[in-house]
């Protein structure tokens, strides 16, 4: 059985404030970790697809990074803004089937 | 607009009933995925179609599925319709193995 974890399952923080969450997942037949934006009422919104170990991505005032070997990545957003309440996804996609296996999401809520 | 369109939007159905959810992948997407989301629960995969040929399986149930026509589009069918089958359902394509580009979903409700 694929495993998706993902910690905090939510998060409160003041705008302004930097945060960031984990997502951990199976470190056997890794292809690919995705990060989805999921706000409510809307359709989850890729943010990042991440290949290699030691991947680093950076979208504005969000970031990711990737470490294939212990099977964990982090999602960090600076400078949290109200906007950027929503739930974070992550998704493992293993080498050895098509699925992408979503984590349950941490749901983030920035208050002004 | 994600370029990927699901119809209907909302489904309200009888239980033992059959319906079809509809999704037109985005523009030059051979991959489309099916998901479920039930009530507190994640993101479920279903189904994966690449060029017309299913290419990987979830926990689909014998009661549900799906095909992918050659124009792209696919359709989910569930049949049987139970309670418990009630959830919102995601639509996804992408290019190969890359990021998906969600639909909008459809909400199904089960009476």
């Amino acid at each position: 059985i694929l495993n998706v974890e993902q910690s905090p399952q939510s998060l409160h923080v003041q705008e302004g404030d930097s945060t960031n969450f984990t997502c951990s997942f199976p470190s056997s037949n890794f292809y690919a970790l995705h990060w989805y934006r999921w706000e409510t009422a809307k359709s989850p919104e890729a943010l990042f697809v991440m290949t290699l170990n030691g991947d680093e991505k950076k979208k504005g005032r969000i970031s990711a990074t990737l470490n294939t070997k212990e099977g964990y990545s982090y999602l960090y957003i600076k400078g949290s803004q109200p906007e950027d309440s929503a739930t974070y996804l992550c998704a493992f996609r293993s080498s050895n089937t098509g699925k992408l296996i979503f984590g349950q999401g941490t749901t983030l809520q920035v208050k002004p | 607009d994600s370029g990927v369109t699901q119809t209907p939007k909302h489904l309200i159905t009888a239980t033992g009933q059959r319906v079809t959810l509809r999704c037109s992948p985005r523009s030059g997407d051979l991959s489309v995925y099916w998901y479920q989301q039930s009530l507190d629960q994640g993101l479920q995969f279903l189904i994966q179609y690449y060029n017309g040929e299913e290419r990987a399986k979830g926990n689909i149930l014998e009661r549900f599925s799906a095909q992918q026509f050659p124009d792209l589009h696919s359709e989910l069918n569930l049949s049987s319709l139970e309670l418990g089958d009630s959830a919102l359902y995601f639509c996804a394509s992408s290019v190969g193995a890359g990021k998906h580009t969600f639909g909008s979903g459809t909400r199904l409700t089960v009476v």
